[in-house]
């Protein structure tokens, strides 16, 4: 059982507003990533970071931004919530050595 | 263009068929993997592949990566309701490397 969190789980708010959608984990792996998942589709990465003060834009363009100043800890913020924002978002990690990853629950945004 | 395919997209059978799901691509990996995802939640590691012509069995499923290490396939025996799911593959296309993800199939075993 992978120990990685996510909150919130939900999430709806309005247009314009600033979000920060956290996750933690506490296997001390050093990669961690987001992904864009609309039901039932594929997943796009939208941002990794493969240590503290490393932080990488992945293949799916965002207007979200990450931070990554500890090693158990990856937020990503998005500054001012559109509707076309609306998705889950997925948090994952993986140790150094390994491509395996393990996903948090998600967090499901609706932005109105 | 996606690197990794997977085919179906969706697959609607019966409890006790069997299904098969692959995921093909044009380029080498030098490990595969294979995740389920139930709604609501994140994809849970099923197995990874880094041989190939490697195959897996877990219970009822079994993975086989292909010999140049370009596509995979996974196989479910006697399909139970609770296999109902998005099964998704993804490539490493080095070690250590990020992962690419297919675009899933969707999978629903009826009792």
């Amino acid at each position: 059982e992978a120990d990685i969190y996510q909150t919130p789980r939900y999430l709806v708010i309005g247009t314009g507003k600033k979000i920060t959608l956290e996750c933690s984990q506490t296997m001390g792996h050093d990669k961690m990533y987001w992904y864009q998942q609309d039901p039932g589709m594929e997943l796009h990465l939208i941002h990794y970071s493969y240590g503290v003060n490393s932080t990488e834009k992945g293949d799916l363009s965002s207007e979200s931004t990450v931070s990554r100043i500890r090693t158990e800890h990856f937020p990503l913020t998005l500054e001012s919530a559109r509707p076309s924002h609306t998705s889950q978002y997925l948090c994952a990690s993986s140790p150094r050595w390994t491509e395996t990853q393990y996903f948090g629950p998600g967090t499901r945004l609706l932005v109105l | 263009t996606q690197l990794l395919e997977q085919s179906p997209q969706f697959l609607s059978i019966q409890e006790g068929e069997n299904l098969t799901v692959y995921c093909n691509s044009s380029s080498v990996f030098s490990s595969l993997q294979w995740y389920r995802q139930e709604p609501g939640e994140g994809p849970v590691l099923l197995v990874t592949v880094v041989t190939g012509g490697e195959v897996k069995k877990l219970k009822r499923l079994t993975f086989q990566f292909g010999d140049a290490r370009k596509d995979s396939s996974l196989h479910i025996t006697a399909a139970q309701p609770g296999d109902t799911g998005l099964y998704l593959c993804a490539g490493a296309q080095a070690a250590g490397n990020k992962l690419t993800f297919g675009g899933g199939t969707r999978v629903l075993v009826k009792p």
